[in-house]
């Protein structure tokens, strides 16, 4: 079994909604989880992390961490054609990082 | 990738030659880290460091060797022993006060 499960998709919507990306882990110590875009060709940029369980906000973004469940979300709001990439989600416990495969999403003008 | 530099963006190579892949980084982070990215297979750690002149095998490490002489810099080498060499590399940052990486823009590397 993997450590970080996530549906590679793809995923296509129409530009203005709300796009639920989801991870699964195996790893009941993992207490830092983070979620990267990633465009063609270029390195991930981080867009959000969090600590233990609970949501973030950080504009269109939000990020769910149930540890319960050891699920994560990442929820996009109002989505764009710039939000079209590769998101990549990936946690930790210390030094080592996980990352899932990542999910492409298209966002159709 | 901001602070973090990779170079060559792109890069050739013919079968049988050893290669260079350049990682600078002036985020004063302590900690480095190589990654290997292909299509559906996610990132898979190559090599990491967390002080200069002390690095540990990930789980691909076989047919790659790295170098930590500087805190600033972490060159990838990859050798002739690499079966197949060919992917987009990663080079990541972690400071000591943080719990997140931060990513160069990669080199793509090809093997002719």
């Amino acid at each position: 079994q993997k450590e970080v499960e996530q549906d590679p998709g793809p995923l296509s919507v129409p530009e203005g909604a709300i796009v639920s990306l989801n991870c699964t882990y195996s790893n009941s110590a993992f207490q830092y989880f983070m979620w990267y875009r990633q465009y063609s060709r270029k390195g991930p940029e981080l867009l959000m992390y969090t600590y233990s369980s609970g949501n973030k906000e950080d504009g269109r973004f939000t990020a769910q961490v149930d540890k319960s469940s050891k699920y994560i979300s990442l929820f996009i709001r109002d989505s764009q054609p710039s939000d079209s990439a590769t998101y990549l989600c990936a946690m930790s416990a210390g030094n080592q990082f996980y990352f899932g495969t990542g999910t492409s999403l298209t966002v159709i003008p | 990738d901001g602070g973090i530099t990779q170079s060559p963006k792109y890069l050739f190579r013919k079968e049988g030659q050893n290669v260079t892949l350049s990682c600078e980084q002036n985020l004063n982070h302590d900690a480095m880290y190589w990654y290997r990215q292909d299509p559906g297979q996610g990132l898979r750690l190559i090599y990491y460091s967390q002080i200069v002149n002390d690095f540990q095998k990930g789980d691909i490490a076989e047919g790659y060797s790295v170098s930590r002489e500087k805190k600033e810099s972490f060159p990838l080498t990859v050798t002739s022993a690499q079966k197949n060499p060919t992917a987009f590399y990663l080079c990541a940052t972690r400071g000591r006060a943080t719990y997140t990486q931060y990513f160069g823009p990669g080199t793509r590397l090809t093997v002719l």
